[in-house]
């Protein structure tokens, strides 16, 4: 069993669509939760994160987390062909979102006019 | 403030062949990560460093792949005698000491270069 686990996808939605990315994993001891978006040819960038459970919101983005069912999730609202890319998960079990991160494989998202 | 440069862009090697692929940190980073992806795969963590030091080699595999960050220069992450397996894109990332950044409460985040794509013919 992967220790992150993440639907590659495709999905694919019209525009001003509510997406939503998940992923679950296995190891308890993750503490911080991450969201990275990488566009065709380029290198991940952080979209945000999250430090154990909770909500957190940033613009059209909102990032979840259930320790308990050890599930994540991303949601964009009001999605924009801007916003397709591959989305991907990380998680660190050592106490900061630096230093070792496990990723999931990516999903791929196409948000089309 | 120039990010996280990697080069080469693209390199091809033939088996056996030594491939050697480069990063240079953001200014003032003192911390570098290698990743690698391989397709159909997330990213998967190789190794972390600091300048002359290796903080966390747990994804390195054991033989043929080396690692450094000199006092000067950019991090070296070193392929011996590749095989077609080594096809994958590398990227390297790096950060300031964690802690640190702009407020030294907070966690900062790692900024990623645009990869190198290695391909073993």
């Amino acid at each position: 069993q992967k220790e992150v686990e993440q639907d590659p996808g495709p999905l694919s939605v019209p525009e001003g669509a509510i997406v939503s990315l998940n992923c679950t994993y296995s190891n308890s001891a993750f503490q911080y939760f991450m969201w990275y978006r990488q566009y065709s040819r380029k290198g991940p960038e952080l979209l945000m994160y999250t430090y154990s459970s909770g909500n957190k919101e940033d613009g059209r983005f909102t990032a979840q987390v259930d320790k308990s069912s050890k599930y994540i999730s991303l949601f964009i609202r009001d999605s924009q062909p801007s916003d397709s890319a591959t989305y991907l998960c990380a998680m660190s079990d050592r106490g900061s979102t630096l230093g070792r991160l496990y990723f999931g494989r990516g999903t791929q998202l196409t948000v089309w006019p | 403030n120039a990010g996280v440069m990697q080069n080469p862009r693209h390199l091809v090697r033939r088996r056996g062949q030594e491939a050697r692929l480069r990063c240079s940190p953001m200014k003032g980073h003192s911390h570098v990560y290698w990743y690698r992806q391989l397709p159909e795969e997330g990213l998967k963590f190789m190794v972390y460093l600091q300048k002359e030091n290796i903080i966390d080699e747990s994804g390195m595999p054991k033989e043929r792949f080396s690692a450094e960050f000199p006092k000067e220069g950019p991090s070296i992450l070193r392929i011996q005698q590749v095989v077609r397996g080594d096809s994958a894109a590398y990227f390297c990332a790096s950060s300031p000491p964690p802690g640190q950044g702009q407020r030294r409460t907070m966690n900062t985040e790692a900024f990623f270069g645009q990869g190198t794509r290695l391909t073993v013919v």
